[in-house]
């Protein structure tokens, strides 16, 4: 089946890095996907890798992928208060015939602490 | 691209009330997602479409709940009757669908209240 986990919580003091990580079940997941959702808002796209890379990164995001262990990270650079936020690891398990359902996990709480 | 536009933002009704959500997806986009998040469940997919046919309604909680597609730029989820166990932040998301990747772009929510 599909599962993403993630850790609830993670916090850091302001100009640290955040490592933030998720693992996957679906081999066959060929994009992953890290969201934002700050409070009171929608969740917002932050990045994504396609599984055939093992790092992407943009300006102070860096994502990693393990595709042995199925393991995803989110490293946040000179972490900010305003990159308070919950932040969403999600999979797209391509099954083929008409499934379009990312897969998302129960996202992780990052206080930043100034 | 004003992005994913949802109607109301809050919503507070009273038990046994019908509820309707609407949801006007990004132009162009041919997939829209309905999702509900709660504290306890975290974010749940309820139904989405696919060029404006239900593909998968098995998160649809029970029959009090449906959604329609009338076309691709206007979709609602309606609760009939609502019940305080409803009350979460309700989520509307659209993609462009292509088989290779599934980039879903959220709307800001309506946040229900059921009394």
């Amino acid at each position: 089946g599909e599962d993403v986990e993630q850790s609830l919580f993670l916090s850091v003091r302001e100009g640290d890095s955040s490592v933030i990580n998720c693992t996957y079940t679906d081999s066959s997941s060929t994009y992953l996907y890290w969201y934002k959702q700050e409070p009171g808002a929608g969740l917002q796209l932050l990045t994504y890798i396609f599984s055939n890379m093992d790092m992407k990164q943009d300006q102070r995001l860096t994502v990693l992928l393990n595709k042995k262990d199925k393991h995803l990270s989110l490293r946040i650079a000179d972490t900010q208060t305003g990159d308070s936020a919950i932040y969403f690891c999600a999979e797209f398990p391509y099954s083929g015939a008409g499934s379009y359902q990312l897969t998302f996990g129960k996202g992780t709480k990052l206080s930043v602490i100034p | 691209d004003a992005g994913v536009i949802q109607s109301p933002r809050h919503e507070v009704t009273e038990m046994g009330q019908e509820v309707t959500l609407r949801c006007k997806p990004i132009s162009g986009h041919n997939s829209l997602f309905w999702y509900r998040q709660t504290m306890m469940r975290g974010l749940e997919l309820l139904i989405y479409f696919n060029n404006n046919v239900p593909i998968d309604d098995s998160g649809m909680p029970e029959d009090r709940f449906s959604a329609k597609m009338p076309n691709a730029s206007f979709s609602t989820l309606k609760i009939q009757p609502s019940e305080p166990r409803d009350s979460a932040v309700y989520f509307c998301a659209s993609s462009l669908t292509t088989g290779e990747g599934e980039t879903q772009y959220f709307g800001p929510g309506t946040r229900l209240l059921v009394l």
